[in-house]
C-alpha cells in the first residue's frame, strides 16, 4: 500500500466520451504528478502540482486536462480522446517538489475504442 | 532523454544476488542517482538513491564508482518478487529538475 490511490483502475471509453480519472493521497505531500505509460515506451511526465498550483505541463494536449482542487486530489479530465492515448495513467506525490522519493498510484489503464 | 544507459534485461537465480548496472557518464557534480522498479500492473516504486558515496537500505545497496560514471544496483538475496523493470536515474535535486525515466532493466529472477 503506497498510500496513492486511483480511480478508477480500467477504464474503456469511445472518442466522444467525457472522463475523469482520479487520484487522491493521505500522506501529507505537497506535490501531485501525472505520469502516462505507453506500450514499450518510457514513463511521460504529463503535469505537475506544487501546493495546488500547476508547475509543469510537458506540452500535453488540451484534451487532457488536470485540476487540482486541494493537495490530497488530482483529476484528469478527458474528452476526445484518440486511440493513440490509451495508455496507463499514473499518479505520484511527493512531500516537496525536490524530494527524490515519489509514491506511485496504482494506475489506471485506459482504452479508448 | 534519459541520462543513463541499462542493460534491457537481465536473469538472476533466486536467492542470489542481482546486480543491476546502470552507466551515467554525463552525469554531474550536483545530480543524484535514483533507482526505482516497476512491478507489473503497478506504479513505479522508490529503492535508493545516492550522490557519491555507496548507500544501502532494506530493500538494496547502491555502489557509485569514484568518478561517477557507473552505479551498480544490488539486490543481496533475490526473490521471485524482485521480477521487475528497475530504472536507473540522475537528476538534481531541485524543484525545477524532474524525474526522466528510461526504458530501465528488466529483471527476471528465475527459480
Amino acid at each position: 500500500e503506497t498510500g496513492v490511490t486511483q480511480t478508477p483502475r480500467h477504464l474503456v471509453m469511445g472518442m466522444t466520451n467525457k472522463k475523469s480519472l482520479k487520484c487522491e493521497q493521505h500522506l501529507g505531500h505537497n506535490a501531485m504528478y501525472w505520469y502516462k505509460q505507453s506500450a514499450k515506451k518510457p514513463l511521460e511526465l504529463m503535469f505537475v502540482y506544487n501546493f495546488k498550483e500547476q508547475t509543469e505541463n510537458n506540452s500535453v494536449p488540451s484534451r487532457f486536462s488536470p485540476e487540482c482542487p486541494n493537495s490530497s486530489h488530482l483529476f484528469l479530465h478527458l474528452h476526445t480522446l484518440q486511440p493513440e492515448d490509451s495508455a496507463l495513467y499514473l499518479c505520484a506525490s511527493s512531500k516537496r517538489l525536490i524530494d527524490y522519493e515519489q509514491y506511485f498510484g496504482p494506475g489506471t489503464r485506459l482504452t479508448v475504442t | 532523454d534519459a541520462k543513463t544507459t541499462q542493460p534491457t534485461s537481465m536473469d538472476c537465480a533466486e536467492g542470489r544476488a542481482a546486480n543491476l548496472p546502470c552507466n551515467h557518464s554525463t552525469i554531474s557534480g550536483n545530480e543524484y542517482v535514483y533507482w526505482y522498479r516497476q512491478i507489473h500492473s503497478q506504479g513505479p516504486q522508490y529503492i535508493i538513491h545516492g550522490l557519491k558515496n555507496n548507500e544501502t537500505n532494506e530493500m538494496a545497496s547502491l555502489i557509485i564508482t569514484e568518478d561517477r560514471k557507473s552505479s551498480t544496483l544490488i539486490l543481496p538475496h533475490a526473490t521471485l518478487r524482485d521480477t521487475a523493470v528497475y530504472y536507473c536515474i540522475v537528476r538534481v535535486a531541485d524543484r525545477d529538475d524532474k524525474i526522466i525515466f528510461g526504458k530501465g532493466t528488466r529483471l527476471h529472477i528465475l527459480p
